[in-house]
């Protein structure tokens, strides 16, 4: 076990719809990282936010959103559904340290789109 | 451009014998290479890692070696037993701001130890 948890495990919704994925990072990281993985495409980075501050952003859709609240907590937000969109996908936490993070995933959230 | 490049994509051995899988990185400013297994259904646990600072890491059965002249990382797995099938991924660093970075990861290599 990780120490990062994600909900809901899985997830199957219809094209055109919105679904919010939750990810509780480990106890004391400030990092939150969002990861989509698909079968051709891999693990991709989505977005990254340390301390409730977007610090990066990857390969994200203008129809996905993320925010990570005061009690660090981290919400993935993915609206206008198409059917590539049905993917795992990943949260993972860290915590900054000088020489580069440890990054630890959670156990996933998989949509799929009908 | 961030990328990293994994191989091979597929690798089945003996049960005993010896696993190699081989990344390369492009960018000279990555300073932290990680390798996660990846079980059915289940998300990529961290299962060895390696700094910049460093050549060579191992931890029983696992060791990873890194080149940063040539950008080449390599995990070796000795004695494979029919449990450490899986998908591997390596990934490094790239860092952005204070000390906070992503990983971009490599495209996986399906590892089958046959029994």
């Amino acid at each position: 076990d990780s120490g990062v948890t994600q909900t809901p495990k899985h997830l199957i919704t219809a094209t055109g719809q919105r679904v919010t994925l939750r990810c509780s990072p480990r106890s004391g990281d400030l990092s939150v990282y969002w990861y989509q993985q698909s079968l051709d495409q891999g693990l991709q980075f989505l977005i990254h936010y340390y301390n409730g501050e977007e610090r990066a952003k990857g390969n994200i859709l203008e129809r996905f959103s993320a925010q990570q609240f005061p009690d660090l907590h981290s919400e993935l937000n993915l609206s206008s559904l198409e059917l590539g969109d049905s993917a795992l996908y990943f949260c993972a936490s860290s915590s900054p340290r000088v020489a580069g993070n440890t990054i630890y995933f959670g156990e996933g959230s998989w949509l799929t789109v009908v | 451009g961030e990328n990293v490049e994994q191989h091979p994509s597929t690798l089945s051995v003996q049960e005993g014998d010896s696993a190699v899988i081989k990344c390369t990185y492009s960018d000279s400013a990555s300073n932290y290479f990680p390798w996660y297994k990846q079980e059915l259904g289940k998300g990529p646990q961290l299962i060895i890692d390696i700094r910049s600072n460093v050549g060579e890491k191992k931890d029983q059965r696992i060791a990873v070696t890194l080149n940063k002249t040539a950008k080449h990382f390599s995990l070796h797995i000795t004695e494979t037993q029919p449990e450490d099938s899986a998908v591997y991924f390596c990934a490094a660093s790239y860092p952005y701001g204070g000390a906070t970075n992503k990983l971009i990861f490599g495209t996986g290599t399906l590892l089958a130890v046959q029994p």
